[in-house]
């Protein structure tokens, strides 16, 4: 069975910095990109960007670029999200999401809350 | 960047037919993938390439592409259908970029 477990809920200050996580198990998590999607409190879902965690080649949105960093152990099966410096507007639900085949996101993280106060 | 628009929200009487769209450029290269996402959980695939439902979905889902549009139809819509359903796709603007639209929120009469 596909999981994907993510890591729980955070709550940080602005400025202080963050990496959460993303487990994949039941499948073979070398040969599936996955994606990170933010969704901000009470608004739609936002592609982030997708790693693949084979060669961890990283394609980042224009909107998150140069704002998160996204990386794998592939020994842990397990992708990261981190922020250098957080910001109030970074509250949200992050999930990752594996990628199927033909570029649809098939499987899904439970999600991890983040909150930021200024 | 595409764009992906849907209409953001749609009322069914249950047990009746309802159609869900979502318009953009990058739909007439690529198919739309539909999720639905209930309140508080995350969101789940159901339907995907031409018109196929992961394993589990209920055959009342089906979809289908037509020029620069997608549709996601739920024949004889139930209680259980009501949630956020939002369209996704490959981004024209890079082979590896995705979009999402900006949800449709349903509401079972």
């Amino acid at each position: 069975e596909v999981q994907l477990v993510q890591s729980g809920t955070e709550v940080k200050k602005s400025g202080e910095s963050l990496k959460i996580s993303c487990k994949g198990s039941g499948y073979n998590f070398a040969t599936y990109s996955l994606g990170w999607v933010r969704q901000m409190p009470g608004k739609g879902l936002e592609w982030m960007g997708t790693i693949y965690p084979d060669d961890s080649d990283t394609t980042y949105s224009p909107s998150f670029q140069g704002q998160v960093t996204m990386s794998v152990d592939k020994s842990m099966t397990t992708a990261y999200l981190q922020w250098s410096s957080l910001k109030a507007s970074d509250t949200a639900i992050y999930y990752c999401a594996r990628k199927g085949p033909s570029g649809y996101f098939d499987f899904w993280g439970q999600g991890t809350l983040v909150t930021v106060s200024s | 960047s595409s764009e992906l628009t849907q209409d953001p929200a749609v009322s069914v009487a249950l047990g009746q037919t309802v159609r869900i769209t979502c318009q953009g450029d990058s739909l007439r290269s690529y198919y739309a993938s539909w999720y639905q996402q209930k309140a508080g959980q995350a969101p789940v695939l159901v339907i995907y390439g031409n018109n196929k439902r992961p394993s589990g979905i209920p055959d009342r889902f089906s979809g289908s592409n037509s020029g620069n549009t997608g549709s996601l139809t739920i024949t004889g819509a139930q209680a259980e259908d009501e949630a956020d359903y939002y369209c996704n796709s490959r981004d024209t603007s890079g082979i590896n970029a995705w979009v999402f639209g900006g949800g449709t929120r349903l509401t079972v009469l």
